[in-house]
């Protein structure tokens, strides 16, 4: 089966200006998530959404950062206006996540690499 | 936070056995242990998971304690393309809003030749 895509691969902006990346998850994942790893750390997770419906979003900076899912498939991350401390690889995953029953398939995909300078 | 603690590296030789320990002393009953590991510019790989029994598929073994607080990944003959972070992440089974993983900093093996 297809992976997560991710776009782009790599990106690399000045501060204060706006970047946007995407993700595709595996046909059939409802469940998708944005994690955020800065160099040296573990992913850590932005933005949770079941199908078009954020789960959980408690760890998002929302005065610069944005996410969504319109049509419950694939997920647009922005960062408006960027920080230096922005620079990471935002991973993006997906998973089947039956209700009342248990998560299967947790797959992430290669990331996009984000330089600010 | 993670609810995990692992030694930030280790190293073994090429073509042995790479034991990772894990310790989980306040693992819930209903938590499951996951390992996943990341090799360098690229997302994490599912490895394993386990709730008590050991398990063990094409990849890896897993070798939970007793008591579950504490766990180990077995490489049972480690190669270069094993050299990754290793993450050790206890998690809910039930789908939900804490079907997320928590990674912590994880530990880096090196196989040397």
């Amino acid at each position: 089966e297809a992976g997560v895509a991710q776009s782009p691969r790599y990106k690399i902006i000045e501060k204060r200006q706006s970047v946007a990346f995407w993700c595709n998850p595996i046909s059939g994942h409802a469940t998708l998530y944005w994690y955020q790893q800065i160099l040296g750390q573990g992913p850590k997770l932005l933005i949770q959404f079941q199908n078009n419906g954020v789960v959980d979003d408690s760890q998002l900076p929302k005065d610069r950062f944005s996410a969504e899912r319109l049509k419950g498939v694939d997920s647009t991350l922005k960062i408006q206006p960027a920080k230096l401390e922005d620079s990471a690889v935002y991973l993006c995953a997906s998973s089947l996540a039956i209700l009342g029953q248990g998560v299967y398939g947790y797959t992430f995909g290669s990331g996009t690499r984000l330089t600010v300078v | 936070d993670a609810k995990t603690t692992q030694p930030p590296s280790m190293d073994c030789a090429e073509g042995r056995a790479a034991n990772l320990p894990c310790n989980h002393s306040t693992i819930s009953g209903n938590e499951y242990v996951y390992w996943y590991r990341q090799i360098h510019s690229q997302g994490p790989q599912y490895i394993i998971h386990g709730l008590k029994n050991n398990e063990t598929n094409e990849m890896a073994s897993l070798i939970i304690t007793e008591d579950r607080k504490s766990s180990t990944l077995i490489l049972p003959h480690a190669t270069l393309r094993d050299t990754a972070v290793y993450y050790c992440i206890v998690r809910v089974w039930r789908a939900g809003a804490n079907s997320k993983l928590t990674f912590g900093k994880g530990i880096t093996l090196s196989v040397r030749p």
